[in-house]
């Protein structure tokens, strides 16, 4: 049973760079979260789909950041461009819906120089 | 606006001892709340989940939470930790209706010898 899988683990990007983040949720879930995780802020909001419809994003990170589900089995977070403040852990989950639990994966650290 | 509030950053305990988390959320609503835990270096994972009805709620690896509307509180306990306890504790909070999870900051939970 394949849990929620992010690619790439490790990323080092150059300041102004543009870059993918990649996630595949668990097999028929109809809700998909972006999360970005660091010490001081914790998890915050980035992006939440429910069947593929942007349902939320966080107000703060509208200006660089996008998020798309391709279909109901991948999504993809860009950043464009990097700034060294968006070093941090990118978390992606998915969920079946309705509050229920969410299923997370181990996330994309990113390193931007 | 929804917030979750986990006032200690960091809680050192020795093995055997009790252990309380502390959880404030701000909500006008009935929110349902959650604790997730982070291992090292793996995702995140559901420890338990309140809806409704008893206000104290049961999870895995004996964690228990008790939910009080008149505190806005959701407290996480366990009677006797075990080294393998150590990890980070996110409380989470949401407001239903297709709204994404909110959330703390998270606590950092070290068990001593």
């Amino acid at each position: 049973d394949a849990g929620v899988t992010q690619t790439p683990r490790h990323e080092v990007a150059e300041k102004g760079q543009t870059i993918i983040l990649k996630c595949e949720p668990v097999s028929g879930h109809n809700d998909l979260f972006w999360y970005r995780q660091t010490k001081i802020q914790g998890l915050e909001l980035l992006s939440y789909f429910r069947s593929k419809s942007l349902m939320e994003d966080g107000g703060a990170f509208k200006d660089r950041f996008k998020a798309e589900m391709l279909n109901s089995s991948f999504s993809t977070l860009k950043i464009q461009p990097t700034e060294p403040k968006d070093s941090a852990v990118y978390l992606c989950a998915s969920s079946p819906g309705k509050d229920e639990r969410l299923f997370f994966g181990h996330g994309t650290k990113l390193s931007v120089l | 606006a929804q917030s979750v509030t986990q006032p200690d950053a960091r809680v050192t305990v020795s093995e055997g001892a009790s252990l309380q988390l502390r959880c404030k959320y701000s909500y006008s609503g009935t929110p349902y709340l959650f604790w997730y835990v982070q291992y090292p270096r793996q995702g995140l994972q559901l420890l338990l989940k309140y809806y409704s009805g008893d206000p104290v709620v049961q999870g895995v690896n004996g964690f228990e939470a008790e939910f009080s509307k008149s505190n806005s509180s959701f407290h996480l306990r366990k009677a006797s930790v075990h080294w393998s306890d150590s990890a980070v504790y996110f409380c989470a909070l949401s407001a239903g209706g297709g709204r994404a999870l909110i959330f703390g900051t998270g606590t950092t939970v070290s068990v001593s010898p």
